[in-house]
């Protein structure tokens, strides 16, 4: 069954305001990923956080971890046009030699000029 | 100077005809992966390669068999194709490592069964 479950489905902010995103999880992870998928493009990873890591940054980037409520939170702050994108939470089960990332659903977030 | 590329972007093809997607990375990573994302955007991951043994097998149809030739490349043959299996493959590309590494995706090969 699917790990991750993204909220919202859909966002559409006004250039400038933050966007937050939300992950929920049912099992126990090794860590959590986030990445982005442009239209029609692959994805991009953008961060990652392990288990025992509560709060991680990158640039305009802020992953927060609540592993009791088995839940994530991505934050873009000042967002961009070129924010405009599918966002993908994945979690790491952690097998052996190889990762088995299993990925929500995604959030649709439109940023309008 | 592409990190993983993928082979054709784009294929469409008639029901019960054979196809394959080839994928190749040059980031030197021991590990491989095949994706299947549908029409509701849902990634699944298919199989996993490490150093060119399958480490991970999901449910999938045994119409699907990958292939890892060296630890480079990783290509995808699909035998009598399906309408359901119109959807877009991605394969992504990892170096082993404790805690978690990200993974690095191809640009995906959108197959489109008639």
């Amino acid at each position: 069954s699917q790990q991750g479950e993204e909220d919202p489905q859909a966002l559409s902010i006004q250039e400038g305001e933050n966007a937050t995103m939300n992950c929920s999880y049912k099992t126990s992870i090794n860590n959590l990923q986030w990445y982005r998928q442009n239209s029609g493009r692959g994805l991009v990873h953008l961060i990652l956080i392990r288990s025992n890591e509560r709060e991680k940054h990158s640039g305009r980037l802020r992953v927060t971890l609540d592993t009791s409520k088995k839940s994530s939170s991505l934050l873009i702050t000042a967002s961009r046009a070129a924010d405009t994108a599918s966002y993908f939470c994945a979690t790491d089960a952690g097998i052996q030699g190889a990762q088995k990332l299993v990925f929500g659903q995604g959030t649709r977030l439109t940023i309008n000029p | 100077d592409t990190a993983v590329s993928q082979t054709p972007k784009y294929l469409v093809t008639q029901m019960g005809n054979d196809k394959s997607i080839k994928c190749e990375q040059n980031l030197g990573h021991d590990t491989m992966y095949w994706y299947k994302q549908d029409s509701k955007k849902f990634l699944k991951i298919m199989f996993s390669y490490n150093n060119k043994e399958l480490i991970i097998n999901e449910t999938v149809p045994n119409r699907f068999s990958p292939k890892s030739p060296d630890k480079a490349h990783l290509n995808l043959h699909i035998n009598s194709l399906e309408l359901g299996d119109s959807a877009v493959y991605f394969c992504a590309s990892s170096q082993p490592g404790t805690g978690g590494v990200e993974q690095f995706f191809g640009p995906g090969t959108r197959l489109t069964v008639l």
